[in-house]
């Protein structure tokens, strides 16, 4: 069975800087990859996907992630974090055999930026 | 923009009683499923549905759970008799096909 893993629990940075969350996934055939997000309160939203093609994709609100397919992993990043990215991310990941389409998710990283 | 509504938001009962959560998923999405989230663990995949059926369903889903599309909209998960262990953030997700979820804004369960 497939698992994913975030290594990151929580993690805290000030306004401006970088960010990079881990995602790895165990599973050796074809994947789609997902980063969802979740703001207090709110649903669970979709913040990219990966499917094929350019192994960088780009998402909404500046967020970035590279599938390494050698490393299974799907990283998030971020160039600049704001306050208003202050959520929990939650890395997803769909496998080609699946009948129902179930999505696995990691455990979530809880992401706190200081104004 | 289309979105999943989950209703209620937050659902308190006794041990023992029979629960609905129920979900309007996104009108012309085909796939629907349920996840739930124990506080501070992941979010789990309980079942996914498909053409007025199971098409699969995760050990987390006994006997206890049941799903049900009433009436052409509505997409309701039942837990018959609850257990202290349910309490959670249950996830309603409908997708168009095997491909991009779309997720409610969740029912918080509460077993006591």
């Amino acid at each position: 069975a497939q698992s994913v893993s975030q290594h990151n629990h929580h993690v805290i940075l000030s306004e401006a800087a970088s960010l990079e969350l881990g995602c790895n996934y165990s599973y050796g055939g074809t994947v789609n990859l997902f980063w969802y997000v979740q703001y207090p309160g709110q649903h669970l939203q979709l913040l990219l996907k990966y499917f094929s093609g350019d192994p960088l994709v780009k998402g909404i609100k500046g967020f970035e992630a590279e599938f390494i397919k050698s490393k299974f992993s799907f990283n998030l990043r971020k160039p600049s974090v704001q306050w208003s990215d202050t959520a929990e991310y939650f890395c997803a990941v769909w496998t080609s055999n699946n009948a129902g389409n179930m999505l696995t998710f990691g455990g979530g990283t809880r992401l706190m930026v200081k104004p | 923009e289309p979105e999943v509504t989950q209703t209620p938001s937050h659902q308190v009962t006794q041990m023992g009683q029979e629960v609905i959560l129920r979900c309007v998923p996104i009108s012309n999405h085909l796939y629907f499923y349920w996840y739930r989230q124990i506080l501070g663990q992941k979010v789990e995949f309980l079942v996914s549905f498909y053409n007025n059926e199971i098409s699969e369903k995760s050990e987390i889903f006994d006997d206890q759970f049941s799903v049900e599309r009433p009436d052409g909209s509505n997409f309701t998960l039942k837990i018959r008799s609850t257990k202290l262990e349910d309490s959670a953030m249950y996830f309603c997700a409908s997708s168009e096909s095997k491909n991009i979820q779309y997720f409610g804004a969740g029912t918080r369960l509460s077993v006591l």
